[in-house]
């Protein structure tokens, strides 16, 4: 089945530490993103990345970091230097086919809930 | 970032109601794309809409892009218990480098 995995689901982690979320599609898709969601709030945008080897930062990249080595695998690092890593991250991506439409149709991945002790 | 302003932010309705929601926007988007998010889940694909004008329908979820590119709307007709969940939409501007923006969300409550 084509999609988009994440792991994992449910990750724990002390103050101080770097963790890292792994995001794999294997839809093909050139553009991926990560997104952070907080209750009450719509998702903001951490990182996105349109090609293999390249990145931009989002909204709220401060105390995270990305790579994208490979175009199935976008991972995403959250470093000892972000205030409130506490949330939900969902990574998603979109086609960058020939069809118009499957270009600008956005897919996400089952999330990865993480949570600093 | 820019974040749509979505409503309304919650809906408790009966079984068998039809449920209207709405997003808008000081941008014009090119994209809207509407979502459902279930409890710990991530967002699920349910219609994009490409141009102004456009409706277009999903088994009973019917969405619509406003005349202004700034709006858009989403209709569930005839609800049932598995609707529960909350709805997002998301637009699109094509020179902010393919970022999308994302509404606030309208939680729906379904009682049977």
């Amino acid at each position: 089945d084509g999609g988009i995995t994440q792991s994992p689901k449910y990750l724990f982690r002390k103050e101080g530490q770097n963790v890292t979320l792994s995001c794999e599609q294997n839809l093909n898709h050139d553009a991926m993103y990560w997104y952070r969601q907080d209750p009450g709030q719509g998702l903001r945008l951490i990182y996105y990345s349109q090609i293999v080897n390249d990145f931009q930062k989002g909204d709220i990249a401060e105390g995270y970091s990305v790579s994208r080595e490979k175009k199935e695998s976008f991972p995403l690092t959250v470093t000892s230097a972000q205030k409130n890593p506490t949330a939900f991250y969902l990574c998603a991506s979109r086609g960058t086919s020939g069809r118009a439409k499957s270009y600008n149709e956005q897919f996400f991945g089952p999330g990865t809930r993480l949570t600093v002790l | 970032g820019q974040q749509l302003n979505q409503s309304p932010q919650s809906m408790f309705i009966q079984e068998g109601e039809d449920v209207s929601m709405n997003c808008t926007s000081s941008s014009i988007f090119n994209t809207w794309l509407w979502y459902k998010q279930e409890p710990g889940e991530g967002p699920v694909l349910l219609i994009a809409l490409y141009k102004a004008g456009e409706l277009t329908s999903n088994g009973r979820l019917t969405a619509q892009f406003g005349i202004t590119r700034k709006d858009s709307f989403l209709n569930i007709s005839a609800s049932i218990p598995s609707d529960v969940g909350i709805y997002f939409c998301a637009g699109q501007v094509y020179y902010t480098g393919n970022q999308f923006y994302f509404g606030t969300g309208t939680s729906l409550t379904v009682i049977p």
